[in-house]
């Protein structure tokens, strides 16, 4: 089973504006992981979060997370055509085996 | 670098035949995860190998798949017979460390479109 959840499903934007996907988990983690999937790609890696962190920004992401709630969410700031794609994030289910979650697939309409 | 890279991008074979999907990880990366992806089940994690051995292989369907690792820059991952429920993207990731506290980063390959007709 998923350990993580997007949510929303979808969601379609005006290029410009900013996009917020949020993940939640069932159980404790040390980290929490987000990746980006582009339209017949692999995965790409896009930021890692600890646990004991509650912000972190790279570039026009940022990401939040709040272990009280078991929920995380991923802000995409001024978005491009280029963000088009599906988004997931992924925690650790024991040392090696990252569990990801169905995805938040993003549209930028030019 | 080059990157993860898998062989073939598409395959496309009839049910009963073998299909052998290959993957060069990143050198140096001791860890290799292959992945099925598909719309029903999103991206489930097949098989793991750390140092070439298979470590975590519960994710495998059934007795059809097999997988493989026979040295450090190359993995493969067979399915015999395929069937038309086999059709999915089939990704090849590897690390250079563990995900758990450590939280390394996984490198994905471009995957390969398999369709079983």
């Amino acid at each position: 089973s998923q350990q993580g959840e997007e949510d929303p499903q979808a969601l379609s934007i005006q290029e410009g504006e900013n996009a917020t996907m949020n993940c939640s988990y069932k159980t404790s983690i040390n980290n929490l992981q987000w990746y980006r999937q582009n339209s017949g790609r692999g995965l790409v890696h896009l930021i890692l979060i600890r646990s004991n962190e509650r912000e972190k920004h790279s570039g026009r992401l940022r990401v939040t997370l709040d272990t009280s709630k078991k929920s995380s969410s991923l802000l995409i700031t001024a978005s491009r055509a280029a963000d088009t794609a599906s988004y997931f994030c992924a925690t650790a289910v024991n040392d090696y085996k990252l569990s990801f979650g169905a995805g938040t697939t993003v549209t930028v309409r030019a | 670098d080059a990157g993860v890279i898998q062989s073939p991008r598409h395959e496309v074979t009839e049910m009963g035949q073998e299909v052998t999907l290959r993957c060069k990880p990143i050198s140096g990366h001791n860890s290799l995860f292959w992945y099925r992806q598909t719309m029903m089940r999103g991206l489930e994690l097949l098989i793991y190998f750390n140092n070439n051995v298979p470590i975590d292989d519960s994710g495998m369907p059934e007795d059809r798949f097999s997988a493989k690792m026979p040295n450090a820059s190359f993995s493969t991952l067979k399915i015999q017979p395929s069937e038309p429920r086999d059709s999915a993207v089939y990704f090849c990731a590897s690390s250079p460390g563990l995900a758990g506290v450590s939280g390394n980063e996984q490198f994905f390959g471009p995957g390969t479109r398999l369709t079983v007709l």
